[in-house]
């Protein structure tokens, strides 16, 4: 099993500029993650699926868009990027029902906007 | 609404010294509670865990009491190496099924040979 994998690893964006960050999970895992690691801070949660078809805000989700239109992916859209915006996003799954809660966490994308 | 609080860091240590990292909680419910361990360059990963009152979360000589009457989790370990120089969190998940972890701002450890 590759886990959760994350693309790019990194990349750098304008101001106004708009990307898409992926992630994959090959865990069967129903619920997913998009988190946001800036320093010092901790990781605040963007949004959230607890399945195909069903997603959430969570703490910090002004400026994104997600959608989950399968078991496997969780992409991560960012409109019209800003300065705010630079961080370290991770995507992360968990299936309650057999992980004992655990969160399984890719590997992190490093977003810079100019 | 539910938060975690733990030590400042950044921690600095020798190689074998003894190593506590405190955590609180503030939560509705009886939370489940979590360490995970970011090392240089990588994502998160689960340290332990705990889901009850009294429970001891341990792994790789790591150990942490879920502490229900002073509501803390402290992440103790007897002899540290430099191989466990990285990022702690401690986290918690509430009752109710939303599993959204809710994490600590993270402790930096740094353990020199």
């Amino acid at each position: 099993n590759a886990g959760v994998t994350q693309t790019p690893k990194f990349r750098i964006l304008k101001i106004g500029q708009s990307m898409t960050l992926q992630c994959t999970q090959d865990m069967n895992h129903n619920y997913m993650y998009w988190y946001r690691q800036d320093p010092g801070m901790g990781l605040k949660l963007i949004y959230y699926s607890v399945g195909a078809g069903i997603t959430d805000k969570g703490e910090v989700p002004n400026g994104y868009n997600v959608s989950r239109s399968t078991t496997e992916d969780f992409p991560l859209r960012l409109e019209l990027a800003a300065p705010s915006q630079t961080s370290v996003y991770f995507c992360a799954s968990s299936y309650p029902g057999t992980s004992g809660r655990e969160q399984f966490f890719g590997p992190g994308t490093r977003l810079t906007v100019l | 609404g539910d938060s975690v609080t733990q030590m400042e860091g950044p921690v600095t240590l020798s190689e074998e010294a003894f190593l506590t990292i405190n955590c609180t909680y503030t939560a509705t419910g009886y939370p489940s509670l979590f360490w995970y361990v970011q090392y240089p360059g990588e994502g998160l990963q689960l340290l332990l865990k705990a889901t009850k009152a009294d429970d001891k979360g341990s792994n790789k000589g790591f150990e942490a009491t879920y502490r229900k009457e002073t509501t803390s989790f402290h992440l103790e370990k007897g002899s540290v190496q430099v191989s466990d120089s990285a990022v702690y969190f401690c986290a918690l998940i509430t009752q109710g099924g939303s599993e959204k972890l809710v994490f600590g701002k993270g402790t930096k450890l740094t353990v020199n040979p």
